[in-house]
Formats: C-alpha cells, sequence, structure tokens
C-alpha cells in the first residue's frame, strides 16, 4: 500500500518569505505527486504535478522538489502572499491504480 | 465549462434517513470519485468509477452506495444516515485521453446528521 505523511501540521510565515511544505511517502514503486492547495469552505485546487522522472519543476512562484532516494517531496511558495494562506495536500499516485493517496494538510498561515 | 459540480451544497438529515448526493463533469473525465473530509483525517476515498458502469470500493465505503449510468454522473447513496456520515464530501473526476491523471474536485457538500 501507501502511506503518505507530513512533517509540520501548520506553518506561519511573513508576507514576502518564502514558504517550503514537505511531504514523506512510503512507496518507492510511486511515479506521480501532485500538491493541492485548499481555501476554507473549497474543494482542493490542483496546483502543480511532478512525475517521478524528474526531481524538481516550476510553476508560477511555486517549485516542487522530489527526491526519490529517501522518499520525500516538498513544495516552494517563492514570495508568499495572504492568497497563499490556505490548507495545502501532496497526494501521491502509483501506477496503473488511478487512486491518490493524499497526505493530512498543511495549514500555512501568511502574516502581513 | 463549469468542471466539476455537486449538488446540494449543505444538507441536514435524521438519523435513518436517506439521501443522493450528485456529482457532475463537463470535461469528459474517465474516473471519477468520492471522498469525505473530516478534521484531521485529509481526504478519504469513499468509493470511484473508472468508466461508465462501473464502480469500486474505496477506503471507506461502509454505508454508502454508487452509481455511474452515464460517463458525466457519479451518484452518491446514504441509504440510512448515521452521525458518524457527518463530513464535508467531494467529489473529483480525472483523466481524459488528452490531459494527465490529476484530480479535479467539486465544491464539497456539507452533510450534518442529528
Amino acid at each position: 500500500g501507501e502511506s503518505v505523511g507530513l512533517h509540520l501540521p501548520t506553518l506561519s510565515v511573513q508576507e514576502g518569505d518564502n514558504s517550503i511544505i514537505n511531504c514523506a511517502y512510503s512507496n518507492s514503486a510511486s511515479d506521480y505527486f501532485i500538491w493541492y492547495k485548499q481555501e476554507s469552505g473549497k474543494g482542493p485546487q490542483f496546483i502543480i504535478d511532478i512525475r517521478s522522472n524528474m526531481d524538481k519543476r516550476q510553476g508560477q512562484r511555486v517549485t516542487v522538489l522530489l527526491n526519490k532516494t529517501v522518499k520525500h517531496l516538498s513544495l516552494q511558495i517563492a514570495a508568499t502572499q495572504p492568497g497563499d494562506s490556505a490548507v495545502y495536500f501532496c497526494a501521491v499516485l502509483r501506477g496503473s491504480n488511478y487512486k491518490l493517496t493524499f497526505g493530512k494538510g498543511t495549514l500555512l498561515t501568511v502574516n502581513p | 465549462n463549469a468542471g466539476v459540480t455537486q449538488t446540494p451544497k449543505f444538507r441536514v438529515l435524521k438519523t435513518g434517513q436517506s439521501m443522493t448526493l450528485l456529482c457532475a463533469q463537463d470535461m469528459n473525465h474517465e474516473y471519477m470519485y468520492w471522498y469525505r473530509q473530516d478534521p484531521g483525517m485529509g481526504l478519504r476515498l469513499i468509493h470511484y468509477s473508472v468508466g461508465e458502469g462501473t464502480t469500486a470500493k474505496g477506503e471507506v465505503p461502509d454505508g454508502y452506495n454508487v452509481s455511474r449510468l452515464k460517463k458525466q454522473n457519479f451518484l452518491l447513496g446514504l441509504e440510512s444516515a448515521a452521525p458518524s456520515q457527518t463530513s464535508v464530501y467531494f467529489c473529483a473526476s480525472s483523466y481524459s485521453t488528452s490531459g494527465g491523471f490529476e484530480q479535479y474536485f467539486g465544491p464539497g457538500t456539507r452533510l450534518t446528521v442529528t
């Protein structure tokens, strides 16, 4: 099976700082990883994904890093803004099993 | 393009009552999912479907049934609601031949069972 763990359930940063949210997974055969953002009262929203044949992928103000050796995934948000305040989930998919396994989420709070 | 929609947004049931939650997607996705989200528990998969006419059990299927008679719709049924089913329910869909495997979520249904 697969389990997805969380390093910190909450993270508080100052506006303008960079944020790093971490995630660990258990199954070395996992090959697809996604980060979601969930604002209060809304459904999870896709942010960025990465496949196991990559170590890094960049989007707009976000970067995902994948370390397959230690089965660790991180989401970096540059110049964090108040609108980035939300719960962030990592999710992991393995092979042809199209079921995602979700972590429990990190609540990011951005202080003005 | 509305994405994934859910009906209703809120519902209060008494113990033993039944109801059906409707999920619709207009992205021509093959796969659809029902999750529940409880405080501190993250998202847990109830049932899922990999195509029209097919359904399968997820992590927490007891007390729920599903049907996928049309590709764009996925229904979640509670035959006899229990207080333990008080939760926020999310529907998601994924995968088309032109897209990837990321799941797109609806806005959620907040269900309270008294």
